[in-house]
């Protein structure tokens, strides 16, 4: 059972560098969301995806892009890092049946990213 | 707009103590209410959730009753366990069929032997 699972797990960037987060889950699930984490600020909805082929920006979307080509995978892009960008980032999945607001999400392990 | 205050950590408790962490919301017509815990190094887990007034979510001994008078959402368990040691966070998903959540700064728990 796999559920959520995010790659990398740990990454060091240097400022302007770029790279890509990548997100992968086996429940089917057709909305799937980036966080991410602060300390003292809790999650932040960086983007999300309500099916395959559509993204959506959500609270913090400034400097990051997504795609969702695959409907089990999630990608976030940072073009050009920012010390700013320095945080864990969590992805997760929702069902969408039954109304998505009441659907429980699933979170990855997270990727702990540090920029230089 | 929408917004979820948890109260200030950390909060740190005898083994078998009576655990209270707050949390109130501010938001726009019927939003579902979670709980979710995050352990030391790990993703977050769905700890109960509540979708409608007056709903009771409960697991593992944890309990929260969504008061939409008082628009709250505490957690509540009657005996902590060195266990529990963790960070939670309250969150809330609008009414919108997106199931975005909005969450709380977290409130971390350290339980004592």
């Amino acid at each position: 059972n796999a559920g959520v699972t995010q790659t990398p797990k740990f990454r060091v960037l240097k400022t302007g560098q770029s790279m890509t987060l990548l997100c992968a889950q086996d429940m089917n699930h057709e909305y799937m969301y980036w966080y991410r984490q602060d300390p003292g600020m809790g999650l932040r909805l960086i983007h999300y995806s309500v099916g395959e082929g559509t993204t959506a920006k959500g609270e913090v979307p400034d400097g990051y892009n997504v795609s969702r080509l695959k409907k089990q995978n999630f990608l976030l892009g940072l073009e050009s890092a920012a010390p700013s960008q320095t945080s864990v980032y969590f992805c997760a999945s929702s069902y969408s049946n039954q109304g998505a607001s009441r659907q429980p999400q699933h979170f990855g392990d997270g990727t702990r990213l540090s920029i230089l | 707009g929408n917004s979820v205050t948890q109260m200030e950590g950390p909060v740190t408790l005898s083994e078998e103590a009576f655990l209270t962490i707050n949390c109130t919301y501010t938001a726009t017509g019927y939003p579902s209410l979670f709980w979710y815990v995050q352990y030391p190094g790990e993703g977050l887990q769905l700890l109960l959730k509540a979708t409608k007034a007056d709903d009771k979510g409960s697991n593992k001994g944890f309990e929260a009753t969504y008061r939409k008078e008082t628009t709250s959402f505490h957690l509540e368990k009657g005996s902590v366990q060195v266990s529990d040691s963790a960070v939670y966070f309250c969150a809330l998903s609008p009414s919108s069929n997106t199931g975005k959540l909005i969450f709380g700064q977290g409130t971390t728990l350290q339980v004592k032997p």
